[in-house]
């Protein structure tokens, strides 16, 4: 069946780069997604890839894909205190359509 | 960007008693609507898809005769969780699809807690 896996937990160093990583098992995902949740808020689409690209940059942004090993990860450069947060992978099919989630990667800055 | 709301944001119930929840689209309509619910240090589940004048779509293992879901209008959608057991506590969380976009716009989510 549809399974995403990620990491539970990541520290880094305030203005290290953080690298979540994510593998997916559906080979027929179209959009690969990253979701950020904050306390109190609702989940955040932070940004997606469609399948059938390589890499994707949005300013401090990066998501690379390998869908050949189903491996997706997000790369945040010069990381800072308000990205304090849980980051989920996710996948979906069609638009519109369900969306399949990780568990959420916890996210934790060392000043 | 888009915004949805969830109310309550917190509600204790005691076990047998009916809670609705409710969750609204504040600035956009949507015809395409999921809830989800999250256990702590869990992924969401989905517990069904509902599209604005139609029966929802539940996911496999979810009671729909449990989880009542009304999806009134293109703005309001409720979750009902009838006959509450202590192991329906957990966090649900709505989300809505406008019209062919890729992205969700999802509520901050209710904590249900059933004593």
């Amino acid at each position: 069946g549809e399974d995403v896996e990620q990491s539970l937990f990541l520290s880094v160093r305030e203005g290290d780069s953080s690298v979540i990583n994510c593998t997916y098992t559906d080979s027929s995902s179209t959009y690969l997604y990253w979701y950020k949740q904050e306390p109190g808020a609702g989940l955040q689409l932070l940004t997606y890839i469609f399948s059938n690209m390589d890499m994707k940059q949005d300013q401090r942004l990066t998501v690379l894909l390998n869908k050949k090993d189903k491996h997706l990860s997000l790369r945040i450069a010069d990381t800072q205190t308000g990205d304090s947060a849980i980051y989920f992978c996710a996948e979906g099919e069609n638009r519109d359509d369900k969306i399949i989630f990780g568990k959420g990667t916890r996210l934790h800055i060392l000043p | 960007g888009a915004v949805v709301s969830q109310h309550p944001s917190w509600v204790i119930c005691k076990s047998g008693t009916s809670v609705k929840i409710e969750c609204r689209s504040l600035d956009f309509q949507a015809t395409t609507m999921f809830w989800y619910r999250q256990f702590p240090k869990q992924s969401l589940m989905l517990m069904a898809t509902s599209n604005e004048g139609s029966k929802a779509t539940y996911e496999q293992g979810v009671e729909k005769d449990k989880f009542l879901i009304n999806h009134a209008s293109l703005t309001l959608s409720t979750l009902t969780v009838t006959s509450a057991h202590p192991e329906d506590s957990s966090f649900y969380i709505c989300s809505f699809s406008p019209g062919g976009s890729v992205e969700q716009y999802f509520g901050p989510g209710t904590r249900l807690t059933v004593t």
